[in-house]
């Protein structure tokens, strides 16, 4: 059975502080890594979408990287804002139409 | 503007009535699929279609249907709903099945079945 694996579960952080998520997958073969963001009650929306070729890609403040070979993804959230907090999911896709979801990170933003 | 739209929006019904969850899409994307979130689960994929009368199960097709008649609708059809599917809906579109295109949510349903 594959499996997307997302750490922490939760977090709480400062406003303007750093933080960064984990993703550890078993999916074979992997096509490609998304992260999305679901804000409470609201359908998820795509941040970054890597395939295995690729190390690193970046949407604003979100950096997502991913290591292909150790099967690892993280997503750094760089000076935090009191509306980044949501629920980051990592999905991996093997084929495209097949797709892997995290169970997700809920991250709280506090002032 | 480009969007995925659901309807109903939340929806309470009891054990046994049939009932259709509507989703349409306005980018002209080949794919649709249906997702259900339920808390500590994360979301799972219910079916999915490729194209226009193409359609597959996720991995939990137990108790719906689907049809793809038109390539911008997805209704999604519980013929006899048990309280078991008390859940957060959402139907997403992309482009393509494949590759990298990005999947588009909808804004999602909270269906109660009592």
């Amino acid at each position: 059975k594959n499996q997307v694996e997302q750490s922490p579960q939760s977090l709480i952080i400062l406003e303007g502080k750093n933080c960064t998520l984990q993703c550890n997958y078993t999916v074979s073969p992997f096509s490609n890594l998304r992260w999305y963001k679901q804000d409470t009650g609201r359908g998820p929306v795509s941040l970054t979408i890597m395939t295995f070729s690729e190390n690193t890609k970046s949407n604003g403040r979100y950096t997502a990287t991913l290591d292909a070979d150790t099967k690892q993804s993280s997503l750094h959230i760089t000076a935090s804002q009191l509306s980044d907090s949501a629920s980051y999911i990592c999905v991996v896709s093997l084929s495209g139409y097949a797709l892997n979801f995290g169970k997700g990170t809920s991250l709280l933003v506090t002032p | 503007e480009a969007q995925v739209t659901q309807n109903p929006r939340y929806l309470i019904t009891v054990t046994g009535k049939k009932l259709t969850v509507t989703c349409s899409q306005n980018m002209n994307h080949e794919y649709m699929s249906w997702y259900r979130q339920d808390p500590g689960l994360g979301l799972r994929q219910i079916y999915y279609s490729m194209n226009v009368e193409v359609t597959d199960k996720g991995d939990v097709p137990e108790g719906y249907k689907v049809s793809r008649k038109e390539k911008r609708n997805f209704p999604l059809i519980l013929e006899s709903p048990s309280p078991n599917q008390t859940s957060l809906y959402f139907c997403a579109s992309s482009r393509l099945a494949g590759g990298t295109d990005t999947q588009y949510f909808g804004p999602g349903t909270r269906l109660t079945v009592l």
